[in-house]
Order: structure tokens, then sequence, then C-alpha cells
């Protein structure tokens, strides 16, 4: 069975520095890339960018590049999304989710359960 | 980049049919048959239900279908039932540096 675990809420001041993690069972993660999305308070999904075929390069969407780093580690099938500096406008719902190349594309047929991350002095 | 256009809200009786629409560009939806279709409950993960604007996933009931025509794609859900509630968002490949881009969502009540 595919799983994507997500790590658990985090609560974090302005400034610091947050990793998360989707741990992925069920199918070897270098064979499908790896993604992340985010869900503000009560708004839609938002694309950030995908890890592909576990720890080699990563690919941003120009919103989010520069802001994340996305980094994975293939030897324990672990993705993680990382902030060096938080800001309140980061407190969202995080999501992982499995990508499979289509062509050009991707599809995200399994996703983690998200992870809540709020920044608040 | 500009996300989507989805309609805010749409509703629907049981048993009704329903259609939500999903409008880009030709950079997006009007270039590539690479829409894909997310159903997402309270406090829940998206659930894909729609790929490459018709394709349904095993497992996803056939009262949902996708269509496309020209900039516009469409998701239908027939035969509306109650666990049907839920926000609908599209979401297709678009040739910029974005690679996937998302509607803006559409909450869809079952009355």
């Amino acid at each position: 069975e595919v799983q994507l675990v997500q790590s658990g809420a985090e609560v974090k001041k302005p400034g610091e520095s947050l990793k998360i993690s989707c741990k992925v069972s069920g199918y070897s993660f270098t064979s499908y890339w790896i993604g992340w999305v985010r869900q503000m308070p009560g708004k839609g999904l938002e694309w950030m960018g995908v890890l592909h075929d576990g720890d080699s390069d990563s690919r941003y969407s120009p919103s989010f590049q520069g802001q994340v780093t996305i980094s994975g580690d293939k030897s324990i099938s672990t993705a993680y999304l990382q902030w060096s500096s938080l800001k309140a406008s980061d407190t969202a719902i995080y999501f992982c989710a499995r990508h499979i190349p289509v062509g050009p594309a991707v599809i995200n047929d399994y996703w983690g359960q998200g992870t809540l991350v709020t920044v608040s002095s | 980049q500009s996300a989507l256009t989805q309609p805010a809200s749409v509703s629907g009786s049981p048993g009704q049919s329903i259609t939500i629409s999903c409008t880009g560009t030709s950079s997006d939806v009007g270039g590539y048959n690479y829409v894909s279709w997310y159903q997402q409950h309270p406090d829940k993960a998206p659930k894909l239900i729609i790929y490459n604007v018709k394709s349904r996933p095993s497992g996803v009931s056939s009262r949902f279908s996708g269509s496309k025509s020209g900039n516009t794609a469409s998701l239908i859900i027939s035969g509306l039932q109650a666990e049907d509630e839920a926000e609908y968002y599209c979401c297709s490949y678009t040739s910029s540096n974005a690679l996937v881009l998302f509607g803006g969502g559409t909450k869809l009540t079952v009355l």
C-alpha cells in the first residue's frame, strides 16, 4: 500500500528555521517524484515545487523559488521541505504528493495527510 | 502566474448533475491534454479524481467525468450524492516555469 506520512504540526516564531518531512512507503522512493503543495488558511492549493528521483535536482514554482528548499534522503525514503527564516505568511498546511511524470506534466496520485505550520510571535 | 479560473461555488440537489468549469489559456489548459481534478473534503488531503482531462483513477466513481473545449476544462458529476459535497480543484500543466497550475477551487454544496 502506497503511503506518504508527514511530520506533525509545528508552531514557530518569525525568523526561525524549520524542516518538515514526508516519509513514503509501498513503492520505490526513487521511481517517482515528490512535490509539495501549500494551502493557506481558507485558501486554495498552490504548487511549490518537486524533488526529482529521490535526491537529485529540484524544480520550484517561481512563487517559491528562493523561499524554500526541497530535498530528500533516499536511504530513508523521505522528502523534506525547509525554511531558513520563517515569516507569518508561511502559516499554512503543507501537503506532500507523489508526482508521476506524464509527458511534460505530472499527476499527483497519492498525498500525505498534511502538516500544519503556524508562525506567530 | 495567475491561478486557473473556477466558479467559487456551485450547488445541486441529490440525483442531479452539475458541471464545474476551469478556464485557463493556450499556455496551460488550452495547449495540452494534461488537466486533472482533485476533490478535497474539509480537513482532508486532496484526492485525485480525474487526470489527463478525462481519465479516472482506479476506484473513482464513474459518476465523475471530465472534458475540455478550447481553454476551458469541465468536471461533470452526475447523480449527485451527499458525500460529493466538497471543494474541487482543477490543475493543469503549464508551459511556464511553474510546471503545475491549480485553479482557485469550487465549493460544491449538495442541497
